[in-house]
């Protein structure tokens, strides 16, 4: 089976720097991904690891330890916009053969 | 606009009843799913589809059914509902079944009453 543990809340100050993390346990990894969901809405892709390292897109990174079963989403610069649920999701060779499957999400609030 | 349509936005739905959630998608994505949102406990895979033709078992698909007759649509049954099938549900394609960006439609909210 899988599971992955990621904290339930964060708060951040506009302008700061913020760092999610994500820890996981798989049968079989192939690679973690992080979504961003505002407001129940439709969740959105924002980023994948499959291998060891920081990978940037714009204000966002995500890193990968697959040695630590380890990874982090880091916001910079944070935007009121910012605020949402923030999801790391991994894909592995279990039970459902490699279809993602998604933490419980982290409710990033951020203050003027 | 590309992407995926879920119909219908939102339900009331009389215990017992049967219901089906429509997912419709024009990127020509050959794989689909199903989760459903509950609060807590982030998205769960009901269904998936890898291709049309094909559909497999999620983490949680009792009381659930899910046809694939074509790449297009990927309806989720509820034979007979029930109050704890009262969720947000989100249909999500991607190219392929190994791929890690899904898109995701805007979700079916269902209160089983």
């Amino acid at each position: 089976g899988q599971s992955l543990e990621q904290p339930s809340e964060v708060t951040a100050v506009e302008g700061a720097i913020v760092q999610i993390n994500c820890t996981y346990q798989t049968s079989g990894f192939y690679g973690l991904s992080w979504y961003q969901q505002h407001d129940g809405g439709a969740p959105t892709f924002l980023s994948y690891n499959a291998l060891d390292g920081l990978e940037e897109t714009g204000r966002f990174s995500s890193f990968l330890s697959r040695s630590d079963s380890y990874g982090y989403l880091l916001l910079q610069e944070l935007q009121m916009k910012d605020s949402a649920s923030y999801f790391c999701a991994v894909r592995d060779r279990g039970n459902q053969g490699g279809k993602l499957i998604f933490g419980q999400g982290t409710e990033l609030s951020v203050k003027p | 606009i590309a992407g995926i349509t879920q119909a219908p936005t939102s339900q009331i739905l009389a215990a017992g009843r049967r219901m089906t959630l429509r997912c419709t998608q024009d990127m020509r994505h050959n794989a689909m799913y199903w989760y459903r949102q509950d609060l807590g406990l982030g998205l769960r895979l009901i269904h998936y589809s890898n291709t049309a033709g094909t559909t497999g078992k999620g983490e949680v698909p009792d009381g659930y059914s899910v046809s694939r007759a074509n790449t297009d649509d990927f309806p989720l049954t509820l034979a007979s509902a029930v109050p704890s099938q009262t969720s947000v549900y989100f249909c999500a394609s991607a190219p392929g079944h190994q791929e890690f960006g899904y898109t995701f439609g805007s979700g079916t909210r269902l209160t089983v009453v």
